[in-house]
């Protein structure tokens, strides 16, 4: 069964640094592009960056560029989203989805449970 | 960037009712990369329709998606009470981009 599992919620002041991750298991984690969504308190989804876990190549949404750092570790099948410096504005829910392909489509069919983050001072 | 405009933003219907969801993209964008998802309070987004009109495995069949140049239709041909949620159309062709969502909710 192909699962997606992300570490659990976080509060942090602002200024602080911060790994998340997403945990993949049941398929062969560096074939598939993992990509990380934010979704901002009751509000729509925005897509932040794109990694493939075999050799790491990484999209940025421009919106994210510079912002945060999308990264893998492919020998432990885990994808991570940091930041280096937090913002109260960075509050939100954090997804990591799978994409996959088939019979030329694209799609995320897999995601994660969401990762919380709490910035506040 | 491809902006994905959804609408409307909220739908009012009664269960049984047939709800269509529009997304409209800024550029022609490539089929094969629209996707719609459902998303459901305190859950994550769920694959209903992919390629514009392939439903994902264990959908059930009242859900259909459809294309007419830029325009992308969901339609759900008889709302169940589990259908109230909020629907999200993406693309992944050019970069990503989501569309701002639908709201179904009950009348």
């Amino acid at each position: 069964e192909v699962q997606l599992v992300q570490s659990g919620a976080e509060v942090k002041k602002p200024g602080d640094s911060l790994k998340i991750s997403c945990k993949g298991s049941g398929y062969s984690f560096t074939s598939n592009w993992i990509a990380w969504v934010r979704q901002m308190p009751g509000k729509g989804l925005e897509w932040m960056g794109i990694i493939y876990p075999g050799d790491s190549d990484t999209t940025y949404s421009p919106s994210f560029q510079g912002q945060v750092t999308i990264s893998a570790d492919k020998s432990i099948s885990t994808a991570y989203l940091q930041w280096g410096s937090l913002k109260a504005s960075d509050t939100a829910m954090y997804y990591c989805a799978r994409r996959d392909c088939s019979g030329g489509s694209c799609y995320s069919d897999y995601w994660g449970q969401g990762t919380l983050v709490t910035v506040s001072s | 960037e491809i902006v994905l405009t959804q609408s409307p933003g909220t739908l009012s219907l009664s269960p049984g009712e047939r709800a269509t969801l529009s997304c409209r993209a800024s550029q022609s964008i490539s089929s094969a990369y629209l996707a719609w998802y459902q998303q459901k309070p305190g859950q994550a987004p769920r694959l209903l329709i992919y390629g514009a009109s392939s439903r994902a495995t264990g959908i059930p069949d009242r859900f259909s998606g459809s294309v007419s140049g830029t325009d992308f239709t969901l339609t759900i041909s008889r709302l169940e009470p589990e259908d109230f949620a909020v629907y999200y159309c993406q693309q992944s062709g050019t970069s990503w981009t989501f569309g701002q969502g639908t709201k179904v909710e009950i009348k």
